[in-house]
């Protein structure tokens, strides 16, 4: 079976400062892994997704992500954050693309620091 | 961008009472999912859904809960006699193996009194 880790329930960082959110996935078989966004009171945002092509995976809002199977991880960073940035990150692992369900985190809150 | 809908947005139901959670999935798609997140808390699995028959259910989907899709565009889950602890939020999604994706909707925020 699948897992989820996230390393952190809370992080907090100053506007401009670098924003890493750490996720480490218990797969059998190569995963396909997500990261999700959620704004207060809203539903969940695809920010990217790792399909076994590329290990560095380039998202929306300025957000990657890099696969290291070696660690199996899937840390999410910014280089520089925003404001806008303040919500709840969720990284998911599914084993069968499109097909099967995702197992998520328990989730990392993210504060931006003025 | 095509989008998962789901009705209605905020549902309140006293304790007992069923409900019923609809949600309409991106039309090429052919997996269809609820989850439930409880305030605070993470995203949990409930069931997933593929030609016209459950897939998978989680321990969470005990007998209180059933899935359908009767017309072919709806999506729904029943919640036959409503507990307190089933005050969450609700979330349907749908994808395509060919996608590489999963969408999900909005969510229903059900509260049971």
């Amino acid at each position: 079976a699948q897992s989820v880790t996230q390393l952190g329930s809370h992080v907090s960082v100053s506007e401009g400062a670098l924003v890493l959110l750490r996720c480490n996935y218990s797969s059998s078989v190569p995963p396909y892994l997500f990261w999700y966004v959620q704004y207060p009171n809203q539903g969940l945002q695809l920010l990217l997704k790792y399909t076994s092509a590329a290990t560095l995976v380039k998202g929306i809002n300025g957000f990657e992500a890099e696969f290291k199977k070696s660690e199996t991880s899937f840390h999410l960073t910014k280089p520089s954050a925003h404001m806008s940035d303040a919500a709840e990150y969720f990284c998911a692992v599914s084993l069968l693309q499109g097909a099967q369900k995702l197992v998520f985190g328990q989730g990392t809150r993210l504060t931006i620091n003025p | 961008e095509p989008e998962v809908t789901q009705t209605p947005s905020h549902q309140v139901t006293q304790m007992g009472q069923e409900v019923i959670l609809r949600c309409v999935p991106i039309s090429n798609h052919l997996y269809f999912y609820w989850y439930r997140q409880i305030l605070g808390q993470k995203v949990e699995f409930l069931v997933s859904f593929y030609n016209n028959e459950i897939s998978e259910k989680s321990e969470i989907f005990d007998d209180q809960f059933s899935v359908e899709r009767p017309d072919g565009s709806n999506f729904t889950l029943k919640i036959r006699s409503t507990k307190l602890e089933d005050s969450a939020m609700y979330f349907c999604a749908s994808s395509d193996p060919g996608n590489y994706g999963y969408t999900f909707g909005s969510g229903t925020r059900l509260t049971v009194v």
